[in-house]
């Protein structure tokens, strides 16, 4: 399978544990973004390497929240103290290093914080 | 804030009629247009895209709208069938940006 890769596909956790997604992008893409999905809502960005360099945070990052790409190829983000509101639908997606490119997603890993 | 308004918030047509659903935006830096297609436990998939220096784009079955002026694109799915069934997302962003802004989506229903 050739596509980007996420897991896991469901995490439980209760409020105050800390989580951590893995995701496997395309081989060859260097972009590598993480989106958050909750229900009824459009993705939402978080934040954005090129290749192992976190070039972009958004303000929906919160400082339990961190993201690293260590070797430029897969990237793990953990949410430390999970609280409820974290419960959502956390996408990962890559792309070439060409302008308005396709981005392609992978399934997602979705959170569940009770 | 929503940088892209999508409406409606959900479609339901019978097969062959063709669905409509129609993105605003006002930030006029915004210079490319996808559309993004997504399956109940899926990530989503990009269907079309767009940029503003032509007012319609067809691929398929499925054609982009743009009107620059209005600030608006819309996407018009010819003989839908059952299998369009999903929920489909516009998005913006602009030259040099590296995220997506999306719309709230379409859940759309293709009744057989």
């Amino acid at each position: 399978d050739t596509g980007v890769s996420q897991n896991p596909r469901h995490k439980i956790t209760k409020r105050g544990q800390n989580v951590t997604f893995r995701c496997d992008p395309i081989s060859e893409h260097n972009r590598l973004y993480w989106y958050r999905q909750t229900l009824g809502q459009g993705p939402e960005f978080l934040t954005y390497f090129q290749n192992e360099a976190q070039l972009e945070k958004s303000r929906l990052l919160s400082d339990r929240f961190s993201a690293e790409r260590p070797k430029g190829s897969f990237s793990t983000l953990e949410i430390q103290r999970t609280e409820q509101g974290d419960s959502a639908m956390y996408l990962c997606a890559s792309s070439l290093s060409v302008a308005n490119t396709e981005a392609f997603f992978g399934q997602g890993t979705r959170l569940t914080v009770v | 804030q929503q940088q892209v308004k999508q409406s409606p918030q959900s479609l339901i047509v019978q097969k062959g009629g063709i669905p409509i659903i129609n993105c605003a935006y006002e930030n006029t830096a915004f210079d490319y247009f996808p559309w993004y297609q997504q399956f109940p436990g899926k990530g989503p998939a990009l269907l079309i895209a767009i940029r503003p220096d032509v007012s319609e784009k067809k691929e398929g079955r499925f054609t982009i709208s743009f009107n620059k002026s209005a600030k608006q694109f819309s996407l018009h799915i010819m003989d839908s069938q059952p299998g369009d069934s999903a929920t489909y997302f516009c998005a913006a962003n602009r030259a040099g940006a590296n995220n997506l802004f999306f719309g709230t989506g379409t859940r759309l229903t293709v009744i057989p």
